[in-house]
């Protein structure tokens, strides 16, 4: 069946350093890969996003990486700031699907410590 | 001027009552959703309706009825709430533009708390 995993619950990093959410996906029909960053007491806000035929994607600070051999997703913040402290959560959407449904990972929550 | 809106945002009630939550949302998006998040932060899509169209439809208990009743606005209505459906219902719009390009932009959140 469908699963979207994320490797650890929680990573704490210092101030200023780089942080790397990583992601495992089972379905190899997903086509579009979503990270989303939801703070406490907020809805969920888009970071990024990746299509299966990239391998990489930049943002402003940020930058996520499709490996679709190991069907594998990470999210790399640099410097990471204390507004970043939140939960992350990547999810997919099956190829096949049009209906826009997303299948979230259970997030992993970032704290960075000063 | 906020994107998604949700009412209400915190709703204490007791089991048994039937409750109501409404969503809107002014980005002119054509597909809207509600999802549940539970206490350990696992989300998961309950119901998505695109044109006023009910296009999913999850193991979800009848006693949670979605409406549309336009583009803008979709409401969900919960009848003989269950101590399991505390939770926090997010809803989120996007608008369809061809597979797997759609962002979803997420509502505040309706805390619901059955007693």
């Amino acid at each position: 069946g469908e699963s979207v995993g994320l490797h650890l619950p929680t990573l704490s990093v210092q101030e200023g350093d780089n942080s790397i959410i990583n992601c495992a996906y089972s379905n190899s029909a997903s086509d579009y890969f979503i990270w989303y960053k939801q703070e406490s007491g907020k809805g969920p806000q888009f970071i990024i996003d990746i299509r299966s035929n990239m391998d990489k994607r930049q943002g402003q600070r940020v930058t996520v990486l499709l490996n679709k051999t190991v069907k594998h997703l990470s999210l790399q913040i640099a410097a990471t700031q204390p507004g970043d402290s939140a939960v992350y959560f990547c999810a997919e959407r099956e190829g096949s699907s049009n209906t826009g449904k997303l299948i979230f990972g259970q997030g992993t929550t970032l704290q960075v410590k000063p | 001027d906020t994107a998604v809106s949700q009412t209400p945002k915190y709703l204490v009630t007791q089991m048994g009552n039937d409750k109501s939550i409404k969503c809107e949302q002014n980005l002119g998006h054509d597909t809207m959703y509600w999802y549940k998040q539970d206490s350990k932060k696992f989300l998961k899509i309950m119901f998505s309706y695109n044109n006023k169209e009910l296009i999913i439809n999850e193991t979800v208990p009848n006693r949670f009825s979605p409406k549309s009743p336009d583009k803008a606005h979709l409401n969900l209505h919960i009848n003989s709430l269950e101590l399991g459906d505390s939770a926090v219902y997010f809803c989120a719009s996007s608008q369809r533009k061809g597979r797997g390009q759609e962002t979803q932009y997420f509502g505040p959140g309706t805390r619901l708390l059955v007693l």
